[in-house]
């Protein structure tokens, strides 16, 4: 079992339009939590962190289950710039002290006009 | 501020021939510093981590091999680059905690 897993889409949904990506982690112990953005042929690059309380920045919802082990994004008024490729991302308690993250595959989202 | 730099940001390279890709980190003392590689349509792997100077941590085998010459300064190598090395290679920093990274721009490696 991958120890973040995402759906890997892709994401095809209309300008305007409210998206949801999920992920599941496998370590229960798993400490911190990030959404990033990765536009093609670039870097990742941190969208948000994930709290147990849930957070918002914008048009973003990050949400966190920790007795599901699962995390959420949510896009509200979809916009063609949100076309990229998502990435769940855990920091294991393990391996917290050298702050070692391990990333999904990503989800792809495409926002179509 | 703390900047990234990372670089060449392209590379074609021979089967058997050497690498050496270089990473510098300004604005920031004794930073994690992380090689990550991408393949083609898939995650990133990470490859080596380092907490200081002259430690490097492996997290997978493979012809490659990491140096930490000086605190922010991260060279990933390789003496006979293999066809399966060929990737997205991204260096990260973070200050150690349970905080995120930031990744520098990236190497798109091509062995042929």
């Amino acid at each position: 079992r991958k120890e973040v897993e995402q759906d890997p889409g892709p994401f095809n949904v209309p300008e305007g339009a409210t998206v949801a990506f999920n992920c599941t982690y496998s370590n229960s112990a798993s400490q911190s939590f990030f959404w990033y953005r990765q536009d093609c042929r670039k870097e990742p690059k941190l969208l948000m962190s994930v709290y147990s309380s849930g957070n918002e920045d914008g048009r973003f919802t990050a949400q966190l289950n920790r007795a599901s082990q699962y995390i959420s994004l949510l896009i509200r008024d979809s916009k063609l710039s949100d076309s990229a490729t998502y990435l769940c991302v855990v920091n294991n308690e393990r391996s917290s002290n050298t702050g070692k993250l391990i990333f999904g595959q990503g989800t792809t989202l495409q926002v179509k006009p | 501020s703390q900047t990234i730099h990372q670089w060449p940001a392209t590379l074609v390279q021979p089967v058997g021939s050497p690498l050496s890709l270089e990473c510098t980190v300004e604005g920031t003392s004794n930073p994690n510093l992380y090689w990550y590689r991408q393949a083609a349509g898939r995650g990133l792997q990470l490859l080596f981590y380092s907490d200081g100077i002259g430690q490097i941590s492996s997290e997978v085998p493979q012809n490659l091999s990491a140096s930490r010459p000086q605190d922010r300064q991260f060279i990933l190598s390789s003496k006979k680059l293999l066809l399966s090395d060929s990737g997205f290679y991204l260096c990260a920093w973070s200050a150690g905690t349970a905080g995120g990274y930031t990744f520098g721009s990236g190497t798109r490696l091509t062995v042929v």
